[in-house]
């Protein structure tokens, strides 16, 4: 089955650092990738979405200068949460689309930032 | 833009027994997907069920099975012989069938938390 791997699982920082999480389809390519963010016992939001090759599309009301992605190949993409508040802290899950395929995502682990 | 409800925050069922949880959309597209998926407490996300809306049979994945119905735009889920690793958080999702930069964007419901008695 088609694997995607999120790193780290946690992390702590302090307020005002910054934090890249990563986003690995390990055994396909992924032409599309989509961040999530979810809070405890509520649904995911979609934050936006990363394509390979071009900027990503931001969700509304969510900051692209706050959450920055990068989509550099096909089998990676990563969210970089800059200058980081507590407000911040969140559960980050990623999914990634198949080149080709159906369509059908396939989820990362999640990554759970912790802003102190 | 389309919408995903899920009306029961929380449901709860004995071992062994039937529980059904409700889902109800809103779009204006002819071509989509519908999902259950479900997200245990280790918050990895879990493909249950899928069922392409063009398709009239209902979609069964051993001991769950959905409900439904197009016109109504309601798509339930139906888990039989309820066992305790089936407590989970459930979410309903909907994705168009149009291509695009964002092929495969899923749009969720608030999800319905299930607890299964023993």
């Amino acid at each position: 089955g088609a694997v995607v791997s999120q790193h780290p699982s946690r992390v702590i920082c302090k307020s005002g650092t910054s934090v890249k999480i990563e986003c690995r389809s390990l055994d396909f390519q992924a032409t599309t990738m989509f961040w999530y963010r979810q809070f405890p016992k509520q649904s995911l939001m979609l934050m936006a979405t990363s394509n390979e090759g071009s900027k990503a599309t931001y969700e509304q009301g969510v900051e692209k200068d706050k959450f920055l992605i990068n989509h550099a190949s096909l089998t990676l993409s990563t969210l970089t949460v800059t200058s980081a508040h507590p407000e911040d802290s969140s559960f980050y899950i990623c999914s990634a689309s198949r080149t080709g395929g159906t369509g059908e995502l396939f989820f990362g682990e999640g990554s759970r930032l912790t802003v102190l | 833009a389309q919408t995903v409800t899920q009306s029961q925050p929380e449901m709860s069922v004995q071992e062994a027994e039937t529980v059904t949880l409700s889902c109800t959309y809103d779009t204006s597209e002819s071509d989509y997907y519908l999902f259950w998926y479900k997200q245990p407490p280790s918050r990895q996300m879990i493909l249950v069920i899928r069922q392409e809306a063009y398709k009239q049979q209902n979609a069964t994945e051993n001991r769950f099975s959905v409900n439904f119905q197009k016109a109504a735009k309601s798509f339930s889920l139906k888990i039989s012989d309820s066992q305790l690793g089936d407590a989970a958080m459930y979410f309903c999702a909907y994705r168009s069938g149009l291509g695009g930069t964002s092929y495969g964007k899923l749009t969720f419901g608030q999800g319905t938390i299930l607890t299964v008695h023993p």
